[in-house]
């Protein structure tokens, strides 16, 4: 069964340092998987999305995630985090379409933005 | 904006009581997700239709109901309300069946 596990529900960053946010994921099947970003009070927008081809993706607002298999990881990181970066973030993967293309995520991630 | 409009934005209800959410998805979506996110089950899917059908069940209690309509609109209803049932509740859209799209969500507070 798909599942996504998130290290760390808080993570807290200063302005213009590395932010790494960690996923881990568990799939029978090749994953497709995704960064959300909730912003307070918002829905989900989504970060970036790997499905097939290149293992770095890029996404928007400078964040990027590698997709690795050997170690069913898909981590997010942006080089130099900004104080409209502080949201929640979450990672999910997505069941194949003859199971319903649910999204499956993670318990989700605080990212705190220090001045 | 993601293209996906929810109706009402804030709800508050007592217990006991029978609600509905509105959802409209992107233009060309066929596919309509419901998605709850409270704090101790995180977000979690509910319900999935397709063109008027529906596709896919997630954890949706008994009594929680949803359709979709002819013109792909979909409705969430909530009978029998509890304290627990508080969340917020989001409504996605696809037309890949991979990215999904998410409207604003429906905060239902139920006192």
């Amino acid at each position: 069964a798909q599942s996504v596990t998130q290290l760390g529900s808080h993570v807290s960053v200063s302005e213009g340092a590395l932010v790494l946010l960690r996923c881990n994921y568990s799939s029978s099947v090749p994953p497709y998987l995704f960064w959300y970003v909730q912003y307070p009070n918002q829905g989900l927008q989504l970060l970036l999305k790997y499905t097939t081809g290149a293992t770095l993706v890029k996404g928007i607002n400078g964040f990027e995630a590698e997709f690795k298999k050997s170690e069913t990881s898909f981590h997010l990181t942006k080089p130099s985090a900004h104080m409209s970066d502080a949201a929640e973030y979450f990672c999910a993967v997505i069941l194949p379409y003859n199971q319903g293309g649910k999204l499956i995520f993670g318990q989700g991630t605080e990212l705190s933005v220090k001045p | 904006d993601s293209g996906v409009t929810q109706t009402p934005k804030h709800l508050i209800t007592a217990t006991g009581q029978r609600v509905t959410l509105r959802c409209s998805p992107r233009s060309g979506d066929l596919s309509v997700y419901w998605y709850q996110q409270s704090l101790d089950q995180g977000l979690q899917f509910l319900i999935q239709y397709y063109n008027g059908e529906e596709r896919a069940k997630g954890n949706i209690l008994e009594r929680f109901s949803a359709q979709q309509f002819p013109d792909l609109h979909s409705e969430l209803n909530l009978s029998s309300l509890e304290l627990g049932d508080s969340a917020l509740y989001f409504c996605a859209s696809s037309v890949t069946g991979h990215e999904q799209f998410f409207g604003p969500g429906t905060r239902l507070t139920v006192l």
